[in-house]
C-alpha cells in the first residue's frame, strides 16, 4: 500500500522558512516524480512544484519560484519542500502526491494527509 | 489554462444521477483529470485523461469530453460520494485545477 507521510507544517512570521518533509513506503520512490500541491480556501488547489525521479528536472509554480526548492533523498524515500522567505499567500495544507507513472504527465495518483503551513505575524 | 467548474454545487438524492462540468479556457485536449475530496482527507485520483478510471474506482463513475468541455458522470449516487469533485489539466504547465463542485445530499 502507497503510504506518503508529510510533516514541517508550522506557524511561521512573514519572511522566515520552512522545511516540509514526505516520507513514502509501499512503491519503489526512486522511480516515480513527486509533486507538491497546496490547498487554501483562496486559492483552492494549486500546483507548486514537481522534481523528476533522479533530481535532473525540476519545476515552479511563479508564485513560488525563487523562493521555494524542492529536493529529494531517494535512499531515505523522502521528499523536501524547502521554503524561505514566506508570505501571508502561502498559507495553506500542504499536500504532497505521487504521479501515476514514469510517462503519465501530472497525474497524481496517491497523496498524503497534509501539512500545515500558516504565514502570519 | 483556467478550468471552469460547473455547478458549484449539486443538491442531489441518493440514487439519482450527476453530471458535473469542467471547461477549459483553452484545449487541453484528452488530458483532463478528475478527483474528489472529502472533508479532512487527501484528493483522490477517480478518473485520468478524460475517460480512464484509475484503480479500484466503481464503475459508477465515468468520465466523458474533449478539447475544452468535461463532463463527470456518476450514474447512481451512493452515500460515500457526497464530496467535492476537482477537474485538473495536465497538457502544460502549470497544471491547474478547477475550482470544485459540491455534490451534497438533498
Amino acid at each position: 500500500e502507497v503510504q506518503l507521510v508529510e510533516s514541517g507544517g508550522d506557524l511561521v512570521q512573514p519572511g522566515g522558512s520552512l522545511r516540509l518533509s514526505c516520507v513514502a513506503s509501499g512503491f519503489a520512490f526512486s522511480t516515480y516524480a513527486m509533486a507538491w500541491v497546496r490547498q487554501s480556501p483562496e486559492k483552492g488547489l494549486e500546483w507548486v512544484s514537481t522534481i523528476g525521479a533522479t533530481s535532473t528536472k525540476t519545476h515552479y509554480a511563479d508564485s513560488v519560484e525563487g523562493r521555494f526548492t524542492v529536493s529529494r533523498d531517494n535512499p531515505k524515500n523522502t521528499l523536501f519542500l524547502q521554503m524561505n522567505n514566506l508570505r501571508a499567500e502561502d498559507t495553506a495544507l500542504y499536500f504532497c502526491a505521487k504521479y501515476l507513472s514514469v510517462s503519465s504527465g501530472s497525474i497524481f495518483d496517491s497523496w498524503g494527509q497534509g501539512t500545515l503551513v500558516t504565514v502570519s505575524s | 489554462i483556467v478550468l471552469t467548474q460547473s455547478p458549484a454545487t449539486l443538491s442531489l438524492s441518493p440514487g439519482e444521477k450527476a453530471a458535473l462540468s469542467c471547461r477549459a479556457s483553452q484545449s487541453v485536449s484528452s488530458q483532463l483529470v478528475w478527483y474528489q475530496q472529502k472533508p479532512g482527507q487527501a484528493p483522490r485520483l477517480l478518473i485520468y485523461d478524460a475517460s480512464n478510471r484509475a484503480a479500484d474506482i466503481p464503475a459508477r463513475f465515468s468520465g466523458s469530453g474533449s478539447g475544452t468541455d468535461f463532463t463527470l458522470t456518476i450514474s447512481s449516487l451512493e452515500p460515500e460520494d457526497f464530496a467535492v469533485y476537482y477537474c485538473q489539466q495536465r497538457i502544460s504547465w502549470p497544471p491547474t485545477f478547477g475550482g470544485g463542485t459540491k455534490v451534497e445530499i438533498k
